[in-house]
């Protein structure tokens, strides 16, 4: 199993433009999670997902859209890129059984916003 | 607001030696608290859960304690290895969907 994979790993992007991070899980996982996190900040929720179909706010929503149309994917939209934006992304998802209610993390990518 | 904080940005201690990291919280108590791990340029990685209603939990050279009255979690790592340094993440659950709020993390570095 390949866990939690993101897409792409690092990406620079000018101010205004757009662009889309894909997370695919391969665990069969309910729920996902869209974070970002800043030096000193810890990881902050952006928006999370707990089905195929289903997105909701997290902490910081503002200037993003997800998506969820297949259980396995959760894409995190940038439509208009801010430098306020520029941050290291974590997608990860959940199980809803289980008794320890991990979150698996993905490895992250890191975007530029210049 | 549910916060959670971890006091020290980053700790050093020597080899063997037993590192420990707090966890504080604000307002009502959470039903359980989690902790990762998290090395450089990599996700973080799920270490252990321990519920209200527990002390403690121990893995391996792993313990976490929880204070309910102290409103606290502390996290050990005995007979500490310099594979041990990485940063430590503590967080508290927050919606229904099982998100989380994280702490800022501690920077552990053993020292050879």
């Amino acid at each position: 199993n390949a866990g939690v994979t993101q897409t792409p790993k690092f990406r620079v992007l000018k101010t205004g433009q757009s662009m889309t991070l894909l997370c695919a899980q391969d665990m069969n996982h309910e729920y996902m999670y869209w974070y970002r996190q800043d030096p000193g900040m810890g990881l902050r929720l952006i928006h999370y997902s707990v089905g195929e179909g289903t997105t909701a706010k997290g902490e910081v929503p503002d200037g993003y859209n997800v998506s969820r149309l297949k259980k396995q994917n959760f894409l995190l939209g940038l439509e208009s890129a801010a430098p306020s934006q520029t941050s290291v992304y974590f997608c990860a998802s959940s199980y809803i059984g289980g008794l320890l209610y991990e979150q698996y993390f993905g490895p992250g990518t890191r975007l530029t916003v210049t | 607001s549910q916060k959670i904080e971890q006091n020290s940005e980053a700790l050093n201690i020597q080899e063997g030696k037993t590192a420990t990291l707090t966890c504080n919280y604000t307002n009502y108590s959470p039903a359980y608290l989690q902790w990762y791990r998290q090395d450089p340029g990599r996700g973080p990685v799920f270490l252990l859960l321990i519920r209200e209603n527990e002390k403690e939990k121990r893995k391996e050279r792993l313990k976490v304690t929880f204070d309910t009255t102290l409103k606290q979690s502390l996290f050990h790592i005995t007979a500490s290895q310099p594979a041990d340094s990485a940063t430590y993440l503590c967080a508290r659950p927050s919606g229904s969907a099982r998100q989380l709020t994280f702490g800022s993390g501690t920077q552990l570095t053993v020292l050879p």
